[in-house]
């Protein structure tokens, strides 16, 4: 089944503790991205990748940190939670970046992180 | 830079009636998508339906249709027949066909009530 996972699908963890949010799809796609939804704010992008080793800033990168050694992987990395950071994050796929795009985005199940 | 905006932060809707939820948004661009995704309450984002701003015909996915006015930057989405199962929070989206970030830039959300 193609599909986006992400994991774990909720933590609560502690301020300053380093926590990573998994990412894996089993699409081959080349673009992956890790967005947050906040309420009243919809969902903004943090970070983006093109393709393996190609990762850049979004709309709201600062907190996090990505990496995308494997084409399949993309694990969004928060060195230093602070409670600003509690929110619902999302990972998504899709086949192609830019103008070749021209399929939706699939996306993970969401994960639930709540910073004390 | 592009927004989007979903002004009717709620709304509520009698089973087997019809209900549309509002959409606009800003661009200087002329060719763009259009989604509205769907988010139940467990969390999922469920894509509904796409349109692309270069064609005029308004698409449909079965009960659901859009209203696409690109003069007036308004993609509005019309659920007929409603179902309890139509229950969630709907949320517009925009993207570039150009550049390469495949960024996604949502509204607010519209969360949808359906009464028996």
């Amino acid at each position: 089944e193609a599909q986006v996972t992400q994991n774990p699908r909720y933590l609560i963890t502690v301020t300053g503790k380093k926590l990573t949010v998994t990412c894996s799809q089993n699409m081959n796609h080349e673009y992956m991205s890790w967005y947050r939804q906040d309420p009243g704010l919809g969902l903004r992008q943090i970070y983006y990748s093109m393709n393996v080793e190609v990762t850049d800033k979004g709309d709201v990168p600062e907190g996090y940190k990505v990496s995308r050694k494997e084409k399949r992987n993309f694990p969004l990395i928060l060195e230093s939670p602070s409670p600003n950071q509690t929110s619902l994050y999302f990972c998504a796929s899709s086949p192609h970046a830019g103008q070749l795009s021209n399929q939706p985005q699939h996306f993970g199940d969401g994960t639930r992180l709540s910073i004390l | 830079a592009q927004t989007v905006t979903q002004s009717q932060p709620e709304m509520s809707v009698q089973e087997a009636e019809t209900v549309t939820l509002s959409c606009t948004y800003d661009t200087s661009e002329s060719d763009y998508y259009l989604f509205w995704y769907k988010q139940p309450p467990s969390r999922q984002m469920i894509l509904v339906i796409r349109q692309e701003a270069y064609k005029q015909q308004n698409a449909t996915e079965n009960r659901f249709s859009v209203n696409f006015q690109k003069a007036a930057k308004s993609f509005s989405l019309k659920i007929s027949d409603s179902q309890l199962g139509d229950a969630a929070m709907y949320f517009c989206a925009y993207r570039s066909t150009g550049g390469a970030t495949n960024k996604l830039i949502f509204g607010t959300g519209t969360l949808l009530a359906v009464q028996p």
